[in-house]
């Protein structure tokens, strides 16, 4: 079955530093990748996904991905935070038309 | 263009009782997905409607059922409410159910079962 990992629970970044949150997926063959951010009182915004290709992906908001077979992982990268960043940050598996599976999360905070 | 939505935006139950949960999809969007998300935790894929017919089903017990109407509205019902039944319900939809077509979500229902 599909798992998703997100090992890092909570993440503290200062406003303009860079951010990276790391995401590990465990399947047989290379799923889609998905990162989604969630804030208080929103439903989920899909930031960027991949399905195949480059694997350097540029998404929504100034975000960046790549994935990287030999880890399988798909970290998320942002050069410079902004404090409007700070929310949920959830990253997906699906392989084919199967159900999305996600990880557990990791929330940012930005301190000024 | 409304988005999805959801309704109602909280519900609080007693245990034993009974819940429905209503979606409306984005415009355009024919395939409603619904996931559970309890407290710090991600969403949990409960099951997929397209066509008014329940397409794949998540590890959910048969006390979730749900319903898709000719509009391509959706109902999430939940019967014999647990306390661990809490959380943050997340209606999707999507145009069909290829998994390239992006899935946008509603707000939730944030559902409290005492």
């Amino acid at each position: 079955a599909q798992s998703v990992t997100q090992p890092d629970i909570h993440i503290t970044v200062s406003e303009g530093a860079s951010l990276e949150l790391r995401c590990n997926y465990s399947y047989g063959a290379t799923p889609y990748l998905f990162w989604y951010v969630q804030s208080p009182g929103q439903g989920l915004q899909l930031l960027l996904k991949y399905f195949s290709g480059d694997t350097l992906v540029q998404g929504i908001k100034g975000f960046e991905a790549e994935f990287k077979r030999s880890q399988s992982s798909f970290n998320l990268r942002k050069p410079s935070v902004h404090w409007s960043d700070a929310a949920e940050y959830f990253c997906a598996s699906q392989f084919g038309n199967e159900k999305l599976t996600f990880g557990t999360g990791t929330r940012l905070t930005i301190i000024p | 263009d409304a988005g999805v939505t959801q309704s109602p935006t909280h519900l609080i139950k007693t245990r034993g009782q009974q819940v429905t949960l209503r979606c409306s999809p984005k415009s355009g969007h024919d395939t409603v997905s619904w996931y559970q998300q309890a407290l710090g935790q991600g969403p949990q894929f409960i099951f997929q409607y397209y066509e008014e017919e329940e397409r794949q089903r998540g590890n959910f017990p048969d006390r979730f059922s749900g319903h898709q109407f000719p509009n391509y509205s959706s109902e999430l019902n939940v019967n014999a409410l647990l306390l661990g039944d809490s959380a943050l319900y997340l209606c999707a939809s999507s145009f069909s159910i290829s998994s390239y077509n992006e899935q946008f979500f509603g707000p939730g229902t944030r559902l409290t079962v005492l």
